[in-house]
Formats: C-alpha cells, structure tokens, sequence
C-alpha cells in the first residue's frame, strides 16, 4: 500500500528559531499533499494544499509567511515553521494523495506519522 | 471541522459493541471515511462508505449512512482494548478534494 514517511516526528526547538518537516511519498507520486494541524483533544485542521510546482493554497486564517511550503519534486513536501514560538507547538500531520487513481480508497489519502513540535 | 460534529467520548467494556455516531452538514459529499488514531500516531484509514450505499461492513467494522438525516455512525463489533484510540469521521469535500474532519471521538475500552 502507499506509505507517507513524515520527518522528524519529535522536534524541540527555541523560540525564534526555523524548523523543518518533511513529507515524502515512499512509493507513489503525489501532485498533492496536504498539511494538517492538531492541538491537544481536537480534531485535524487544514493548514495548506501542497501543490508540486506551484504555490500552495493556505487555509483561511494560515500566514503563509509562517509556515513555508515548498514542494518541490513528486515525491517531497515540506513545511517550515519560521520563528516559531511557544504557540506553534502543535502536532503536524501530512497526507499525500496518488497522482493516478491507486490505492485502495478513494483518492487514496495516506497520512503520515506526524510531527511533534515543541517550541521552549 | 464545523460542519462535521461527532461525540467526544465513549466507554465500552471489552467485548462489548461501541457505536461512534456523526453528523455532517455537506450533502454534496461523494464519499464519507471513518479514520483511527492512535497516541502520537498519524491518521490510519478503517473504511470509507460511498454516498449511494446505505451500509458497508468489514469483517468487525459496519458503517451506516443515513443521507436523509446527515448521520454517519460505525459499529465496532466485539471491541478491545486495542481498539482504544481517537476516532474521525471525515467527508471529501468534492470541489477541492479536501478532506474535512470532525472533532473526534475518544473511545476508551474498559477491560
């Protein structure tokens, strides 16, 4: 089956420091990969749409200037997180979709592992 | 998700069926997913229901969908203590392909 592969799944950084995430397609291209966010007891926000070779589309309400996408080959999305702070601490979550209808569900959403990110 | 409500807790004891309910209020929706997460883990897909089925069942797991009222529920027979973990129900939101969640249920199986 498709397996998304989500890096790192535990950060901890400090206040106004970057940090990065990736979200990569092991065996499947992905035109599209979406990022999530989860506090604590809540569900699954959409932060953004991945789009390969485009510009993402942010969620109403996502600074894009806060949290790069870049997706930049089929198989790689990544997220930054730019001078984060203590309330960017939050679960992160990617998911990927087949580029060609495969997989066992519809549009195949695969979801990674998720990252926590803990900013001090 | 606002449009997309379930319970937030259930308590079963192992061995008994839990039933996880959820409401929804985009009709429009094509397709219908009942998702499982585990402590710390990303999102594993249990089932998914097509919009022009009324029941889907798999092996332990059935899925209801009542398109009249918006309520999408899923049985879980016989649980277990591995079965403790969050539940979501999501719809694909057709226009954008966007997967929409709902709030999540914690189901918790008492041994």
């Amino acid at each position: 089956g498709a397996v998304v592969s989500q890096h790192p799944s535990r950060v901890i950084c400090k206040s106004g420091t970057s940090v990065k995430i990736e979200c990569r397609s092991l065996d499947f291209q992905a035109t599209t990969m979406f990022w999530y966010r989860q506090f604590p007891k809540q569900s699954l926000m959409l932060m953004a749409t991945s789009n390969e070779g485009s510009k993402a589309t942010y969620e109403q309400g996502v600074e894009k200037d806060k949290f790069l996408i870049n997706h930049a080959s089929l198989t790689l999305s990544t997220l930054t997180v730019t001078s984060a702070h203590p309330e960017d601490s939050s679960f992160y979550i990617c998911s990927a979709s087949p580029t060609s209808s495969q997989g066992e569900d519809p549009y195949g959403y695969t979801f990674g592992s998720g990252t926590r990110l803990t900013v001090v | 998700g606002e449009d997309v409500e379930q319970s937030l807790f259930l308590s079963v004891r192992e061995g008994d069926s839990s039933v996880i309910n959820c409401t929804y209020t985009d009709s429009s929706s094509t397709y219908l997913y009942w998702y499982k997460q585990e402590p710390g883990a990303g999102l594993q897909l249990l089932t998914y229901i097509f919009s022009n089925m009324d029941m889907k069942q798999d092996q332990r797991l059935t899925v209801l969908l009542n398109k009249k009222d918006k309520h999408l529920s899923l049985r879980i027979a016989d649980t277990q203590t591995g079965d403790s973990a969050i539940y979501f129900c999501a719809h694909l939101r057709d226009s954008s392909y966007k997967l929409i969640f709902g709030s999540g249920t914690r189901l918790l199986v008492r041994p």
